[in-house]
């Protein structure tokens, strides 16, 4: 069982260019999300989807955009990279959403925009 | 007041030391606590939720101080894998979203 699935693990972007962080999840979880955590810092929510074809925007989704097409797939898009995107990415799930507290985390993706 | 606040720490304590952390909230109104535990550039983990009365898992106790509007942990006999990050997580205003703290760092050293 391989839970949440997150890739790349690493990515250097140049300012500018755009890339797609992939997600999937084989647990049957209709609740999915997608985080960033800078160093010392909290998760903050980006953006959340409650089953296919749903998207909600979190507390920071500027510059970023989402689709939910499948219920184990989410993948989060950043468009025109900026530095301040550095950050680590982390995607969630969870089966009956946040109220019970317990969502499932992918590895990470740590990305560097320079 | 933020929505969650913790003190960063580190706490470095010895095995075998029993250790405590605190953590207030804002949203009087919200009515699900929860402890996450986060190894050094790992994914969080749900730790324990907090339940009105306390509950506790081994060595681990969790309690909720609603008037005070703060949760804490207490970990007793640390041991060296007790070593990571704890995050407390509360509901937001609108009750619709998570939020983390930024966590509390533990050491334990032998």
């Amino acid at each position: 069982n391989a839970g949440v699935t997150q890739t790349p693990k690493f990515r250097i972007l140049k300012i500018g260019q755009s890339m797609t962080l992939q997600c999937t999840q084989d647990m049957n979880h209709n609740y999915m999300y997608w985080y960033r955590q800078d160093p010392g810092m909290g998760l903050k929510l980006i953006y959340y989807s409650v089953g296919a074809g749903i998207t909600d925007k979190g507390e920071v989704p500027n510059g970023y955009n989402v689709s939910r097409s499948t219920t184990e797939d989410f993948p989060l898009r950043l468009e025109l990279a900026a530095p301040s995107q550095t950050s680590v990415y982390f995607c969630a799930s969870s089966y009956e959403g946040q109220t019970t507290g317990e969502l499932f985390f992918g590895e990470g993706s740590r990305l560097t925009v320079l | 007041r933020k929505e969650v606040e913790q003190d960063p720490g580190p706490f470095n304590v010895p095995e075998g030391a029993t250790v405590a952390f605190n953590c207030t909230y804002s949203n009087s109104a919200s009515q699900s606590f929860f402890w996450y535990r986060q190894d050094c550039r790992k994914e969080p983990k749900l730790l324990m939720s907090v339940y009105s009365s306390g509950n506790e898992d081994g060595r681990f106790t969790a309690q909720l101080n609603r008037a005070s509007q703060y949760i804490s942990l207490l970990i007793r006999d640390s041991k060296l894998s007790d070593s990571a990050t704890y995050l407390c997580v509360v509901f937001n205003q609108a009750g619709t979203a998570l939020i983390f703290g930024k966590g509390t760092t533990l050491s334990v050293s032998s």
